[in-house]
């Protein structure tokens, strides 16, 4: 398979802890975040999304954070499990609905 | 439901050749996505169809790379004469019309050029 995370920024957090992956996005007219959860193997899973109207929106145990003052995205996991170990991804959508996506940051959970 | 499937799911190849790869949406999404992640790096859009036209091809790198949707469902990207940069994974991800946020990606095809 593909090497996955060699160049990618790495968190690794304690099972059972929080995480947060963190995100700066370009486009200031962007109107629409999403994070994307990869697998080795697989391709992006959706995880959550938020507006740009909005600066919180919590899921099932993930929470995501916008500050567009600063163009900041934040990926909250609570309670991280060995199953959360993947590499995620901010998207963004700007004009003519296009998506463009970040670097990608690798979620390492020690059991 | 079936997903979105892609086709292979890896191809090793050598440089001058010619490589096809093709993507199968849900059915009934209109948006068809090509995206490309090289050396583990981000994912960088490649084009953008809506039905079988091009919305925006903006990413595509260069007259090598060819996509098309033919009557509006699966989509082919092929790769013509490939070279040692274009390895990487393709992925494929489709959404309904006007509610495309939600991307729904393929497994991916892992390109090898030699």
């Amino acid at each position: 398979g593909e090497s996955v995370g060699l160049h990618l920024p790495t968190l690794s957090v304690q099972e059972g802890d929080n995480s947060i992956i963190n995100c700066a996005y370009s486009n200031s007219a962007s109107d629409y975040f999403i994070w994307y959860k990869q697998e080795s193997g697989k391709g992006p899973q959706f995880i959550i999304d938020i507006r740009s109207n909005m600066d919180k929106r919590q899921g099932q145990r993930v929470t995501v954070l916008l500050n567009k003052t600063v163009k900041h995205l934040s990926l909250q996991i609570a309670a991280t499990q060995p199953g959360d170990s993947a590499v995620y991804f901010c998207a963004e959508r700007g004009g003519y609905q296009k998506v463009t996506f970040g670097t990608g940051t690798k979620l390492q959970v020690i059991p | 439901e079936a997903g979105v499937t892609q086709f292979p799911s890896h191809s090793v190849i050598e440089k001058g050749q010619t490589v096809t790869l093709r993507c199968d949406p849900i059915s009934g999404h209109d948006n068809l996505y090509w995206y490309r992640r090289v050396m583990g790096k981000e994912i960088k859009f490649l084009l953008h169809f809506v039905k079988e036209s091009k919305q925006d091809e903006s990413g595509m790198p260069n007259n090598r790379f060819l996509a098309e949707r033919t009557g509006g469902t699966y989509s082919t990207l092929k790769v013509q004469p490939a070279e040692l940069e274009d390895s990487g994974v393709y992925f494929c991800a489709s959404s309904l019309r006007d509610t495309n946020e939600k991307l729904f990606f393929g497994s991916g095809t892992q390109l090898s050029v030699l």
